[in-house]
């Protein structure tokens, strides 16, 4: 399966942006970089997906390195309601579009 | 547009006993997913449905669980006999279709086995 690696957790103050980074550095021309959001006790919800160039939506940012090793979401002001586990994940075309769960980065977001 | 299903919320079984989960998925998602997240883990999945077809099962353990979806709708997950090990969250998602779409979670079962 193809990896990725994040940190175990961070924390950011409320209305700061958050920038959580993720490594990928076996990932192919055809791997998309997905992240995924987990709120307690809740299932995940999506948040945002890219394959080569930086994309934005309602709720992050996703920057990709122009080598495609690395990337980075970016939550541009934490809410408490922010606070989760966050998952980066490649979803692999070789092995059926199948996304693969890591342990993810557990955001802390503090008033 | 309702999300995705599940039922039970919680359940308590002891070992050697059996369990049926049930998910309902969104309407007009023809691929489920089915996947056991044990506590402080990501998700593992365990199956795979495209309508009523098996599309990926490989980390499905065949000897106690089984799941079907008839009518390529609603999806049933059974363990038989559960172990203590067995106990996690088992999370129902589905997509519109394989692959590229996203995935849309339940809230999932959370099962204890003592």
């Amino acid at each position: 399966d193809a990896k990725t690696t994040q940190p175990n957790s961070m924390e950011s103050n409320e209305e700061e942006p958050v920038h959580l980074p993720c490594n990928h550095s076996t990932i192919s021309g055809t791997d998309y970089i997905h992240w995924y959001r987990q709120l307690p006790s809740q299932g995940p919800e999506y948040v945002i997906h890219g394959l080569t160039s930086n994309v934005n939506n309602r709720m992050a940012s996703l920057a990709i390195a122009e080598d495609r090793k690395s990337s980075t979401l970016i939550l541009h002001r934490a809410t408490l309601r922010d606070a989760a586990v966050y998952y980066c994940i490649l979803r692999v075309l070789a092995a059926g579009n199948k996304l693969t769960f890591g342990g993810g980065t557990r955001v802390l977001v503090k008033p | 547009e309702a999300g995705v299903a599940q039922s039970p919320r919680y359940k308590i079984i002891e070992k050697r006993q059996s369990v049926a989960f049930w998910c309902n998925p969104i309407s007009g998602h023809a691929t489920l997913y089915w996947y056991q997240q044990i506590l402080g883990q990501g998700p593992k999945l365990l199956i795979q449905f495209q309508n009523n077809g098996v599309v990926d099962d490989s980390q499905l353990p065949k000897d106690r669980f089984s799941a079907e979806r008839l009518k390529g709708v609603d999806s049933t997950l059974k363990i038989q006999p559960a172990k203590l090990e067995d106990s996690a969250v088992y999370l129902c998602a589905s997509s519109r279709l394989a692959g590229k779409e996203t995935q849309y979670f339940g809230p999932g079962t959370r099962l204890l086995v003592l």
